[in-house]
């Protein structure tokens, strides 16, 4: 049973460039959190998304970033038009269900996709 | 003021030391996490708890409740437990399913 899958676990973008972050969750779970962590800040939750929906994405920035996580394939994060400012490592978690504080359904996490904008 | 301390922020031991990662925090909580993430590495989740204590061969995590407070121990300690440690708190309720995490404390074990 693969773990949390996440690519590309690198990715360089140019100043105004598009990016694509992909995490695919564990097998059966359709809970998906991305967490963004920024050079040496603690991790910020961005956003949690259930399959289809968006749940709460209070941690987006308003402009420039969206999330999906659509019926069949991959949960995305979208950062359009990328800055300096956004390079940071992108984490995404996923839960069997939202009671997350139950053991078993806790969160577990991918590698990470390191962004970096020149 | 941050919901979730950790303290100390860096801590450097000799291999075999006994450790200890503390983590404060200010909110009402359902459960804590304790994760570690290696340089340049992912995050792996090493406890999940909402009371009492957990042990997993050299780690022990604890917590009490009703002084907001848990505690991360790593007996007989090895340089590959040389990592940053991150407590990570599920608020109560857990109703948007976030964690809300500390800064971490980077722990470096040197042979």
């Amino acid at each position: 049973n693969a773990g949390v899958m996440q690519n590309p676990r690198h990715l360089v973008r140019r100043r105004g460039q598009e990016a694509r972050l992909r995490c695919s969750p564990m097998k059966g779970h359709s809970h998906v959190y991305w967490y963004r962590q920024l050079p040496e800040e603690g991790l910020k939750f961005m956003v949690y998304l259930q399959k289809e929906n968006i749940i709460d994405e209070s941690g987006m920035p308003k402009e420039r970033f969206s999330a999906e996580f659509p019926k069949e394939g991959p949960s995305i994060l979208r950062i359009q038009q990328v800055v300096r400012g956004d390079s940071a490592a992108y984490f995404c978690a996923s839960s069997y269900s939202r009671q997350i504080w139950q053991s078993g359904n806790e969160q577990f996490f991918g590698p990470g996709t390191r962004l970096t904008v020149l | 003021k941050n919901e979730v301390e950790q303290s100390p922020q860096n801590l450097t031991a000799q291999e075999g030391e006994f450790i200890t990662i503390n983590c404060s925090y200010s909110v009402g909580i359902s459960a804590l996490h304790w994760l570690q993430q290696h340089p340049g590495g992912g995050i792996v989740s090493l406890f999940m708890l909402s009371s009492g204590k957990k042990k997993h061969g050299r780690l022990i995590a604890t917590i009490n409740i009703q002084e907001k407070h848990s505690s991360l121990h790593i007996t007989a300690s090895h340089p590959r437990d040389s990592a940053v440690y991150i407590c990570a708190v599920v608020l109560n309720g857990g109703s948007q399913g976030n964690l809300i995490f500390g800064k971490g404390t980077k722990l470096s074990v040197k042979p």
